[in-house]
């Protein structure tokens, strides 16, 4: 799978909208864009994932750039349930490499 | 969405003994799982992809004959750690993924936390 470089860490105050940016310049045409994201103690869970399209769900939103090598997932209003790392990587369906490899994320800190 | 079950959750084992973490898809069939280590504060790193049917494929510097996965079915695989020290205590994650049908999205399971003593 392609490289993804994310923000170490980023802050945000509840219930206010965050962006969390990821870019992935050496995307390729069939790389789906997935966001995960880890809880203290927990396995991570799926957020949301997207190709070229922005995409919603009840979690959050994705937005993907034009030339798709950054991406943004949005909480719309952050939560302290929401403090956890976010890992965003890339998910090849065409056959190819498919080992799901992950950085460090970026540790999303709420303050109340 | 997809869900994937681990367990134990949490286990303790004296230094010597062999420890088995189970790891099921219960709603879709996986032909690959991934297992994966973290340390506290640390990123995932992942150890070997279980191969349903077939040998598993170890990264490089994990001891196979060490970290024992078997991929008996399409929903059950299990990763046995062998003459467990405490060093290898560890957060140990298992995930799998219904394929590209669903743009290859990756479930984890709960993780199983290892205390070697």
């Amino acid at each position: 799978d392609a490289k993804t470089t994310q923000p170490n860490s980023m802050e945000s105050n509840e219930e206010e909208p965050v962006h969390l940016p990821c870019n992935h310049s050496t995307i390729s045409g069939t790389d789906y864009i997935h966001w995960y994201r880890q809880l203290p103690s927990q396995g991570p869970e799926y957020v949301i994932h997207g190709l070229t399209s922005n995409v919603n769900n009840r979690m959050a939103s994705l937005a993907i750039a034009e030339d798709r090598k950054s991406s943004t997932l949005i909480l719309h209003r952050a939560t302290l349930r929401d403090a956890a790392v976010y890992y965003c990587i890339l998910r090849d369906v065409s056959g190819g490499s498919y080992i799901p490899t992950f950085g460090r994320g970026t540790s999303l800190i709420v303050h109340p | 969405g997809a869900v994937v079950s681990q367990h134990p959750s949490w286990v303790i084992c004296k230094s010597g003994t062999s420890v088995k973490i189970e790891c099921r898809s219960l709603d879709f069939q996986a032909t690959t799982m991934f297992w994966y280590r973290q340390f506290p504060k640390q990123s995932l790193m992942l150890m070997a992809t279980s191969n349903e049917g077939s040998k598993a494929t170890y990264e490089q510097g994990v001891e196979k004959d060490k970290f024992l996965i078997n991929h008996a079915s399409l929903t059950l695989s299990t990763l046995t750690v062998t003459s467990a020290h405490p060093e290898d205590s560890s957060f140990y994650i298992c995930s799998a993924s219904p394929g590209p049908i669903s743009g290859n999205t990756i479930y984890f399971g709960e993780g199983s936390w290892l205390t070697v003593v």
